[in-house]
């Protein structure tokens, strides 16, 4: 069963563009909703995250915007580069467990 | 301030057979994560280590066995391997006092099991 349901699977955005992804989850014990990047190779890396207290949380040009009462959240990327092209999870933390989304390939052409 | 290393970075075993992954944690994190990410999937919780004691444990089989060190590093054993245990094991470390919060991940070790 699938904790963290995440969309789309891929994704391809030109440069300068918006990307956005979107994940939407079931248990409302989570409290802490991380996104995650991962390059080829590489472990995963957090990005931004946040808690369900608040509605929206920017840093640069990535954004989370979190619906509690739709059990939903989405990353946003503006401007999108190249250099974002990689694979991107979402993931939702209940006590000692990070539950992940299945990952969303995200490829910007220049 | 090193990151979280772990060894080795690929492995070939056969069914059947044991494994031993290793993982030294970032400095300063006094807690250990083991996640399995199979193929073109999310990284999977297997358990967690916080003061050499497991402090949490996903949804995996007891032939996934672990140790903390008192330096923090951590070993992940698995027995008896199977086909479907050919993953990406990522191990990660956070602070202060273990939690999901804020892990910071090694690059993993790749598993193929034959």
């Amino acid at each position: 069963q699938q904790q963290v349901k995440q969309s789309p699977q891929s994704l391809i955005v030109q440069k300068g563009g918006i990307s956005i992804i979107n994940c939407a989850y079931e248990n409302t014990a989570f409290d802490y909703f991380p996104w995650y990047q991962q390059f080829p190779g590489k472990g995963p890396a957090l990005l931004i995250a946040i808690r369900p207290d608040v509605s929206e949380k920017k840093e640069g040009r990535f954004t989370i915007s979190f619906n509690k009462s739709a059990k939903q959240f989405s990353l946003h990327i503006m401007d999108s580069q190249p250099g974002d092209s990689a694979t991107y999870f979402c993931a939702a933390s209940e006590a000692n467990n990070l539950f992940f989304g299945t990952g969303t390939r995200l490829t910007v052409i220049p | 301030e090193t990151g979280v290393t772990q060894s080795p970075t690929h492995l070939i075993k056969t069914r059947g057979q044991q494994v031993t992954l290793r993982c030294s944690s970032q400095s300063g994190h006094n807690t250990v994560s083991w996640y399995q990410q199979a193929l073109g999937q999310g990284p999977q919780f297997i358990f967690q280590y916080y003061r050499e004691e497991e402090n949490g444990r996903g949804n995996f089989p007891p032939r996934f066995s672990g140790l903390q060190f008192p330096n923090y590093s951590s070993e992940l054993n698995v027995n008896a391997l199977e086909l479907d245990d050919s993953a990406l094991y990522l191990c990660a470390s956070s602070f202060p006092s273990g939690g999901a919060n804020v892990l910071t991940f090694g690059a993993g070790s790749r598993l193929t099991v034959l």
